[in-house]
C-alpha cells in the first residue's frame, strides 16, 4: 500500500466548480509534486514544493492552485477547468537529498464535463 | 525533442526470457536518472536508481553512458508478474524530473 494518500480518488465537477484535490504524507518527506496523467502518457511535471516552498511550476494554467498548509499536506485547488483537464492527477514526495527516488499517492481521477 | 525518449514497445515476451530496454536523455546536464514501472491504471512506483558504474538487483541490471546519453534495463528470467510499463525517468536541476513515454512489457504464459 502506498503511504501518500490521495483524496478523492474520483471527482467529476462541471466547468463552473471549484474543487480541491489532496495529498498526505507522514513519511516526513521534505519535497511534494503534483504530476498530471493523460491516458497512455507519462506523468507531466506540474508543480514541486520543496520545504513548504513552491520551487517548479511548469506552466501550469492559473485555474490550478497548489497550496502546501504544512510539510506533510500539498493540495491542488481548481477552479473553471476545461473538458481536457480530464486526467489522472498523481501526487508525490520525496526524501530531502534523494529527489529522484518519488513514492506517488494512487492518483486522483478527475472528469471534467 | 522531448527530454526522454524510450523504446515505444510494446514488447511482448515469454516467459524465461530476457528483454532490454533503451532510453535516451537530451539534456546533459541531467544528472541522475531512475526506472520506475507503472501497472495499469496503478501509480508509478520506483524501480531503480541508475548509477554510472551501473547496478543490478536481482533479476534487473540498469546501465548508463553518460557519452552516448543513454540508459538501459535489462530483465532476466521473464515473470508473468513483470508485465507492466517501464518509464525511464532524467533528473535535471533540484527536483526537475522528466519521464519519458514508458515501454509497455507483456510477459506471455
Amino acid at each position: 500500500d502506498t503511504e501518500v494518500t490521495q483524496t478523492p480518488k474520483h471527482l467529476v465537477m462541471g466547468m463552473t466548480n471549484k474543487k480541491s484535490l489532496k495529498c498526505e504524507q507522514h513519511m516526513g518527506h521534505r519535497a511534494m509534486y503534483w504530476y498530471k496523467q493523460k491516458a497512455k502518457k507519462p506523468p507531466e511535471l506540474m508543480f514541486v514544493y520543496s520545504y513548504e516552498k513552491l520551487s517548479i511550476n511548469e506552466s501550469v494554467p492559473s485555474r490550478f492552485s497548489p497550496e502546501c498548509p504544512n510539510s506533510s499536506l500539498l493540495n491542488l485547488h481548481l477552479h473553471a477547468l476545461q473538458p481536457e483537464d480530464s486526467a489522472l492527477y498523481l501526487c508525490a514526495s520525496s526524501p530531502a537529498g534523494v529527489p529522484g527516488e518519488l513514492f506517488f499517492g494512487e492518483g486522483s481521477r478527475l472528469t471534467v464535463l | 525533442r522531448k527530454e526522454v525518449e524510450q523504446d515505444p514497445g510494446p514488447f511482448n515476451v515469454p516467459e524465461g526470457a530476457t528483454v532490454a530496454f533503451n532510453c535516451t536523455y537530451s539534456n546533459s546536464a541531467s544528472q541522475s536518472f531512475f526506472w520506475y514501472r507503472q501497472d495499469c491504471r496503478k501509480e508509478p512506483k520506483l524501480l531503480m536508481s541508475v548509477y554510472s558504474s551501473g547496478n543490478e538487483d536481482g533479476r534487473f541490471t540498469a546501465q548508463l553512458n553518460r557519452a552516448s546519453q543513454y540508459i538501459s534495463l535489462l530483465i532476466r528470467d521473464s515473470k508473468l508478474s513483470d508485465s507492466a510499463t517501464y518509464l525511464c525517468v532524467a533528473l535535471t536541476g533540484a527536483n526537475n524530473l522528466f519521464f519519458g513515454t514508458g515501454t509497455r512489457l507483456t510477459v506471455i504464459p
